[in-house]
C-alpha cells in the first residue's frame, strides 16, 4: 500500500527530446506528489511538486501531468539538455514520503 | 546560506567496528531524517526525528542507531550488528512534519575495508 511505482529505470534521449518519466501508486491517501532530481555524488534536490486537485503543474522546463482515477503521475522534460542528466526520483506523501527507485536519464548532445 | 551539512564526505569501516555519520542544519527545521541509497533501490528510511529528544524506527532501523539532542543535529551510527552497511548516506530535514518537502545533505559514501 505504501510502494510508488517508477519507470524506466533509465532513458536515453538526445539533446531537444522530450522524456518522460512514470510513477504509479496504489494508496489513495496520498495527496502530494513531490520530484526530486539527484546529481553523481549529491543529495536530491525538490524540482517541482503536486496535490492532486489539479492535473498539471509546469515549472520552466519541467511538467507534472497527475491522473488521480488512474493513480499515476508522470513527469515530462521539456527541450532536455545535457545538463538535465540526472537521477530522476518521483515521491508521495501520506503519512510520511515514500520513494520510486529511480530513473537515470541521460540527455546526449 | 541556510543548509544541511554532513560529514564526512567518504568513511570506511573495519569489521567489528561502530562509526558515526554526522548531520547538522541550520534550517531551523523541527523534523530531521536519515535514508540509506543503494543503485537501483531508491531512498529507504532508516530513522526519523519530529522533536528533540524523540525519534522513530523507518523502514530498514536494524544495525543502525541515532540521538537527537538538539535540534540542528542528527547523528547517525552504524553499528556492528548492521552486516552490509555499504551505501551512500542521506540525511534531510522538513520544517514541521513528515509530509513536508525534504531539503538533502549532499551525502556520506560508507565503505567497508
Amino acid at each position: 500500500q505504501q510502494q510508488v511505482k517508477q519507470s524506466p529505470q533509465s532513458l536515453i534521449v538526445q539533446k531537444g527530446g522530450i522524456p518522460i518519466i512514470n510513477c504509479a501508486y496504489e494508496n489513495t491517501a496520498f495527496d502530494y506528489f513531490p520530484w526530486y532530481q539527484q546529481f553523481p555524488g549529491k543529495g536530491p534536490a525538490l524540482l517541482i511538486a503536486i496535490r492532486p486537485d489539479v492535473s498539471e503543474k509546469k515549472e520552466g522546463r519541467f511538467t507534472i501531468s497527475f491522473n488521480k482515477s488512474a493513480k499515476q503521475f508522470s513527469l515530462h522534460i521539456m527541450d532536455s539538455q545535457p545538463g538535465d542528466s540526472a537521477t530522476y526520483f518521483c515521491a508521495a506523501s501520506g503519512s510520511r514520503l515514500t520513494f520510486g527507485e529511480g530513473t537515470q536519464l541521460t540527455v546526449n548532445p | 546560506d541556510g543548509g544541511i551539512t554532513q560529514s564526512p564526505k567518504y568513511l570506511f569501516r573495519k569489521e567489528g567496528q561502530n562509526v558515526t555519520l554526522s548531520c547538522e542544519q541550520n534550517l531551523n527545521h523541527d523534523a530531521m531524517y536519515w535514508y540509506r541509497q543503494d543503485p537501483g533501490q531508491g531512498l529507504r528510511l532508516i530513522y526519523y526525528s519530529q522533536i528533540v529528544n524523540d525519534f522513530q524506527k523507518g523502514d530498514i532501523a536494524e544495525g543502525y542507531s541515532v540521538s537527537r539532542e538538539k535540534k540542528e543535529s542528527f547523528p547517525l551510527t552504524v553499528t556492528s550488528a548492521q552486516k552490509n552497511p555499504t551505501a551512500f548516506y542521506l540525511c534531510a530535514s522538513s520544517r514541521y512534519s513528515l509530509r513536508q518537502p525534504q531539503h538533502f545533505g549532499d551525502g556520506t559514501r560508507l565503505s567497508i575495508l
